[in-house]
């Protein structure tokens, strides 16, 4: 069974802080893709990294995939309240499946 | 365009009774999953259809739960009977193409409080 851990899995800080959550894992995925969901709602998918080492960047978010894609990093510059939301890694199994491997999550609050 | 419909979106229901829970997906998407999230947890995949035929059920209670699609479109999900355990966030999602890169569109999910 492929698992996949987080942390922190809750962070509260300031509007304007930097943050950096963690996706962690002891297998190797065809790609990672980063949710977010806020309540009451399904989560919306945000990016997919496909390639070791790959970065991408959205706006003030920063996806890293690791080398062995194994591990995924989301850093936020600058956060805001609008930021505010749970965020969830999941892995893409291999094979013909392509099942994703949610992780639990981190609970992101980010106070005026 | 339309998003992934589902309904109810609360249901509060005792233990021992049956529930159902409905799943209309983007227009054109073959591919449909059905998700369980319990509350401090990520969904869990629950069974995965490819226009009307099943892929990966392997994580379905067949025991207490069911999930049909018929025509290859709307999709039902039901328990029966539920277990406190049960109480989730049941969750229905999309997808256009099934492969590495598929993006999958959630609905809002339905809300299930087993008493």
């Amino acid at each position: 069974t492929q698992l996949l851990e987080q942390s922190p899995q809750f962070l509260s800080i300031q509007e304007g802080e930097n943050l950096t959550v963690y996706c962690n894992s002891s297998s190797v995925f065809s790609s990672l893709q980063w949710y977010r969901q806020e309540p009451g709602e399904g989560p919306v998918l945000l990016v997919t990294v496909v390639t070791g080492g790959e970065v991408k960047k959205l706006k003030r978010l920063t996806f890293q995939f690791g080398d062995a894609r194994k591990d995924s990093s989301l850093h936020i510059t600058a956060a805001q309240p609008g930021d505010t939301g749970l965020y969830l890694c999941a892995g893409v199994g291999g094979g013909s499946n392509y099942k994703l491997t949610f992780g639990k999550g981190t609970l992101l609050t980010v106070n005026p | 365009e339309a998003g992934v419909a589902q309904s109810p979106r609360y249901k509060i229901i005792e233990k021992r009774q049956s529930v159902a829970f409905w799943c209309n997906p983007i227009s054109g998407h073959a591919t449909l999953y059905w998700y369980q999230q319990i509350l401090g947890q990520g969904p869990k995949l629950l069974i995965q259809f490819q226009n009307n035929g099943v892929v990966d059920d392997s994580q379905l209670p067949k025991d207490r739960f069911s999930a049909e699609r018929l025509k290859g479109v709307d999709s039902t999900l039901k328990i029966q009977p539920a277990k406190l355990e049960d109480s989730a966030v049941y969750l229905c999602a999309s997808s256009l193409v099934w492969g590495a890169k598929n993006i999958q569109y959630f609905g809002a999910g339905t809300r299930l409080s087993v008493l």
